[in-house]
């Protein structure tokens, strides 16, 4: 069955670290996501992509780049981890097109940094 | 930035009470409407993608309304039951391609 991963699933870092999560669709889906949760506001746009080499910013891009090098994976990294960017993190995927596609959402990872 | 506002931020009912909810959006360069269910600790789950002006849709004891022209959809939930409980988020899109940015949500919490 085609699915979205994440990984890892919990992680813990200092502030100051490059730190990298992944995510992984076999839905062969063009569009990915990734959003943070944040209390008072829900799911935040961080960075989105759709389509191999394109990537583009959300709502809260800054800390963080994204790089799209094949339709599967869509790795989200925080370039020097602050403690405000503690958070749970999802990635989502959907089809493409002029349709209106609903959105799949992975497991979600949990970052603490410290 | 679209501007989508959801309306209660929070509810409480009685498990057997019908609820309903708002999610409000501009009006204009409407193209289609998503509506997922996220309950505690898991992941957010699509529920409907509502495009065209008076759409109804069902799913059990869940229906869901739009009305473009004003820019709102309504959440029913008819008969609440504890496993309802969860945040509910509404996602407005003005294209086929635009990202998709979710409205801050309505909490709901059924009281068996």
């Amino acid at each position: 069955d085609a699915e979205i991963t994440q990984s890892p699933r919990h992680k813990i870092t200092e502030t100051g670290r490059q730190v990298t999560l992944a995510c992984h669709q076999t839905w062969n889906h063009n569009n990915m996501f990734w959003y943070r949760q944040d209390l008072g506001h829900g799911l935040r746009l961080i960075h989105y992509s759709y389509g191999v080499q394109d990537t583009n910013k959300g709502e809260v891009s800054d800390g963080y780049s994204v790089s799209r090098s094949n339709t599967e994976d869509l790795p989200l990294t925080l370039e020097s981890a602050a403690s405000s960017q503690t958070s749970v993190y999802f990635c989502a995927s959907s089809e493409s097109g002029t349709g209106t596609y609903e959105q799949y959402f992975g497991p979600g990872t949990r970052l603490t940094v410290t | 930035i679209l501007n989508v506002e959801q309306s209660p931020q929070s509810l409480h009912v009685q498990e057997g009470d019908s609820t309903n909810f708002t999610c409000s959006f501009p009006s204009s360069n409407f193209y289609a409407l998503h509506w997922y269910r996220w309950e505690t600790a898991k992941s957010p789950e699509a529920l409907f993608v509502m495009t065209l002006n008076g759409d109804e849709k069902k799913k059990g004891r869940i229906s869901a309304t739009l009305n473009t022209k004003e820019g709102y959809s309504y959440l029913y939930i008819k008969g609440s039951q504890p496993e309802d409980s969860a945040t509910y988020l509404c996602a407005p899109l003005k294209t086929s391609y635009d990202k998709v940015i979710f409205g801050p949500g309505t909490s709901l919490s059924v009281i068996p």
